[in-house]
């Protein structure tokens, strides 16, 4: 699986949007980027994920490169209930279904 | 609230012993997961069930086993504790209707937190 790699913490304001940067140079083409987070102990939860086009859902965006070797994660309005590790992971579309986690981004979210 | 189940959700116990972990998948999800983390180790992949059967297999030690029933719930069982095996164990579900796709997103439960003394 392709390598990620993410800054180990980051501070954004609340009502600002949070911008989370991963890079995974060695992306091959049939590899998914996947972010999910992970809230003090509880169990990580999933937020979006993309290929190649950018995406959207109700938590967040996900900014894909053209040239796939780095993405940014978008939480729009950020709020003191987003303050968790993200992890940025990289998944093969087939074959390898477990999820390698590295240390991901620790986000705090300042009032 | 994802839709997975675990329980217990804390449990206490010595060395030596042996423990279940119970996992309920998300209704339909065919796969189940179990991922263990520890302090030093992260988050780490152990091993994958799909509709009853063994699919995958990661950093499982030999006195850890799991299975997946019938009804497709899961067990993780871990035997011979030591110190080390202290963490927290999570488990998660997908469809794996797209077994083998990507696109089968998986969903984690709340853990099971372990402490070993």
């Amino acid at each position: 699986d392709a390598k990620t790699t993410q800054p180990p913490s980051m501070d954004c304001a609340e009502g600002r949007a949070a911008n989370l940067p991963c890079n995974h140079s060695t992306i091959s083409g049939n590899e998914y980027v996947y972010w999910y987070r992970q809230i003090h102990s509880q169990g990580p939860q999933y937020i979006i994920h993309g290929l190649k086009n950018n995406e959207t859902n109700e938590m967040a965006s996900l900014i894909i490169t053209e040239d796939r070797k780095s993405s940014t994660l978008i939480l729009p309005h950020a709020t003191l209930r987003d303050t968790a590790v993200y992890y940025c992971i990289v998944r093969p579309n087939f074959g390898n279904e477990k999820l390698t986690f590295g240390t991901g981004t620790r986000l705090t979210i300042i009032p | 609230d994802s839709g997975v189940t675990q329980t217990p959700k804390h449990l206490i116990t010595a060395t030596g012993q042996r423990v279940t972990l119970r996992c309920s998948p998300r209704s339909g999800d065919l796969s189940v997961y179990w991922y263990q983390q520890s302090l030093d180790q992260g988050l780490q992949f152990l091993i994958q069930y799909y509709n009853g059967e063994e699919r995958a297999k990661g950093n499982i030690l030999e006195r850890f086993s799991a299975q997946q029933f019938p009804d497709l719930h899961s067990e993780l069982n871990l035997s011979s504790l030591e110190l080390g095996d202290s963490a927290l164990y999570f488990c998660a579900s997908s469809t794996g209707i797209l077994a083998g796709f990507s696109t089968d997103t998986q969903y984690f439960g709340p853990g099971t937190r372990l402490t070993v003394l």
